[in-house]
């Protein structure tokens, strides 16, 4: 499992609600992922980092921000959870070259 | 845009069959193609993966073949079992820092006993 955790495994919040979700890896990868996984869609890349401090977007950015004030920890956070918003969230990491991504167990929210 | 067009969405095979799941891209700067297995409640696990500089690849039961020209490349699940039913999912990725896979929209698949 690469050493992922992710927290917490289930959420259920309301509208308008700020939410973050902690990804913690004890590995000391590099590259850090945040993916949503809907139905039909498959996994699509939010934010990702390349290091402490550094941050980009990826495709679906809207209504997301993220931190990583630690190599191990890499926070999402969702500013006023809509319910478009209600998906599977998956972090994961990478270390080297090979573009080889290791996956965490994943964080279902529900927006209601 | 998707970058990574995956087919079937859905496959149900008999044990011991030989399901294939392609998947077609189109940037030609992508060289990296892994495909990931997840099983309902679990996060993707990286299954095999291969670059363009060979036409296939084998690990185990699993083989990925791998056609350049086409822009395309499937998995294929030799003796498939029960055991691996789960959703599969192809990706792509080029050179550069960030390392951004670019992922298909899943195949279920159902391996009957």
């Amino acid at each position: 499992d690469a050493g992922i955790t992710q927290s917490p495994r289930h959420k259920v919040t309301e509208t308008g609600t700020p939410v973050t979700l902690r990804c913690h890896q004890t590995e000391n990868h590099r590259y850090m992922y945040w993916y949503r996984q809907d139905p039909g869609h498959g996994l699509r890349l939010i934010h990702y980092s390349y290091g402490v401090k550094d941050t980009d977007k990826g495709e679906v950015s809207d209504g997301y921000s993220v931190s990583r004030s630690k190599t191990e920890d890499f926070l999402l956070t969702l500013e006023s959870a809509t319910s478009s918003q209600t998906s599977v969230y998956f972090c994961a990491v990478s270390g080297t070259s090979l573009n080889e991504q290791y996956f965490g167990p994943g964080t279902r929210l529900t927006v209601t | 845009q998707q970058q990574v067009k995956q087919s079937p969405q859905s496959l149900i095979v008999q044990k011991g069959g030989i399901p294939i799941i392609n998947c077609a891209y189109e940037n030609t700067a992508f060289d990296y193609f892994p495909w990931y297995q997840q099983f309902p409640g679990k996060g993707p696990a990286l299954l095999i993966a291969i670059r363009p500089d060979v036409s296939e690849k084998k690990e185990g039961r699993f083989t990925i073949s791998f056609n350049k020209s086409a822009k395309q490349f499937s998995l294929h699940i030799m003796d498939s079992q029960p055991g691996d039913s789960a959703t599969y999912f192809c990706a792509a990725s080029g050179q550069g820092g960030s390392e951004k896979l670019v992922f298909g929209k899943g195949t279920k698949l159902t391996v009957n006993p």
